[in-house]
């Protein structure tokens, strides 16, 4: 199985802060890297696939960045919305996801 | 809309089974596949398996191998999951999830409400 490190499990941030998350995978998963967010006691929701490319809900202050096997997620002008957990998952292989990073204030 | 609504939460013994529904709503139910992906209570995300609706074959990580059937009833675009044999850490909220094919490098893009599990003595 494909391994998907993420850091860092939890971060604090204030509104208007740039926050990134850091995604690792033990293999080349080439672009299939895609990140989700989740809300308390909510569904995950598709965020970025392919690595860099928004879903059509996603504010342009998200985006998503790749270089060999890591992966980055970056928020910028944080919103008090994007209070969340963070996701990674690869869809190379059999899917498999980071651990999470919970972004709060 | 395009919508995955799944079947209401459960209460199971340990040992028992439970089979969990997923009915699509929305779009061409036999060309996008479905992954069963659980959370146990304040922990990530784990993947279950996935089920082609176009033919009904199913791919199950190793660790689940023997204890979990995933099966799709195309009359009426539903999938089901089913679990055996429940053990205490089986307690999770289980979601449906569409895998969204090449258009999204096969990101999951449209997910259930998710079913909670419960399985106590």
């Amino acid at each position: 199985d494909i391994q998907m490190t993420q850091s860092p499990s939890s971060l604090s941030a204030s509104v208007g802060d740039r926050v990134t998350i850091t995604c690792r995978a033990s293999q080349s998963v080439r672009r299939y890297l895609n990140w989700y967010q989740q809300k308390p006691g909510k569904a995950p929701r598709l965020l970025i696939f392919g690595a860099s490319n928004l879903q059509d809900w996603v504010p342009s202050r998200f985006s998503g960045g790749a270089s060999g096997t890591d992966f980055t997620l970056t928020i910028n002008n944080l919103q008090p919305e994007d209070f969340a957990t963070y996701y990674c998952q690869q869809s190379f292989d059999n899917p498999t996801f980071g651990q999470g990073t919970k972004v709060e204030i | 809309q395009v919508q995955l609504e799944q079947s209401g939460a459960e209460v199971k013994k340990p040992g028992a089974s439970v089979k969990v529904s997923c009915k699509a709503s929305g779009y061409a139910f036999t060309k996008y596949g479905i992954t069963w992906v659980r959370q146990a209570p304040g922990q990530g995300l784990e993947w279950m398996g996935w089920i082609s609706t176009y033919n009904g074959n199913a791919n199950y990580p190793e660790k689940m191998q023997g204890r979990v059937t995933m099966t799709r009833e195309t009359s009426t675009s539903t999938i089901y999951m089913e679990v055996r044999s429940l053990r205490s850490d089986d307690t999770a909220v289980y979601y449906c999830a569409r895998r969204g094919g090449d258009a999204t490098e096969d990101a999951l893009d449209i997910w259930g409400e998710g079913t909670l599990v419960v399985v106590s003595s």
